[in-house]
């Protein structure tokens, strides 16, 4: 099974400022199946980034990934007060089991 | 646009069996190859997957799950469902059904269903 690890737990910034937040695998994620998931409260994730670098349909540019092997990233360019709410990374190249990470939160500084 | 609605008991008793319901609209469950996945999220928690059907009718789950749950499909109803027996506290959460899963993207997401295990 491969476990996914984020980090940080809660990132706090200010709108307008740029976001990074990381993901990591305990092994080689498989020709990049890695994506990214955003959650706001209430409301079931929603898909953002999938194959490690390729924005989903209708997801903003200001949102990007990065990464290869065991070690990814999303980065929200300049956030917009929209973007506060938990992002999930998920790898699907090793199934089953499906894994995501625990989340970070980012947060209004 | 494909759309997915769960559905089901929200109150299960502790040692009863979880049944809950995915409806799919705007497209046929039978068609495109995909798997259909059901996801959950314990309160104030992160995402667990419980399990997924293929269009083959191949099931695969959580290891972690495996002895209680079943997930089905009914292809005349356009849907597919999940049984989780044995339940306990532990097992409350939103429910999630999803496209996808084994090798392929959760998109979309149903919005979800809170059931609570309690007597």
């Amino acid at each position: 099974e491969i476990v996914l690890t984020q980090s940080p737990g809660t990132l706090s910034l200010s709108p307008g400022e740029r976001a990074t937040l990381s993901c990591r695998a305990s092994q080689s994620v498989s020709s990049s199946y890695l994506a990214w998931y955003q959650q706001k409260p209430g409301q079931a994730p929603r898909l953002l980034i999938y194959g490690a670098s390729s924005r989903a349909t209708g997801i903003p540019d200001r949102f990007s990934g990065s990464g290869s092997g065991t070690d990814f990233t999303l980065t929200i360019s300049r956030l917009e007060p929209e973007d506060f709410a938990v992002y999930y990374c998920q790898q699907y190249g090793s199934s089953p089991p499906d894994t995501f990470g625990q989340g970070t939160k980012l947060e209004i500084k | 646009q494909l759309q997915l609605q769960e559905s089901g008991s929200g109150l299960v008793k502790p040692s009863q069996t979880l049944s809950l319901t995915c409806a799919v609209s705007g497209g046929s469950i039978s068609s495109g190859g995909y798997s259909w996945s059901w996801i959950r999220q314990p309160p104030g928690k992160g995402l667990e997957w419980i399990g997924y059907i293929y269009h083959s009718g191949s099931t695969y789950y959580n290891p972690s799950l495996k002895s209680r749950v079943t997930i089905s499909v009914d292809r005349s109803k356009n849907q597919f469902s999940l049984k989780l027996s044995s339940v306990t506290a532990a097992d409350t959460a939103v429910y999630y059904c999803a496209r996808g899963g084994g090798f392929m993207l959760f998109d979309p997401w149903g919005q979800g269903t809170l059931v609570t295990v309690s007597s």
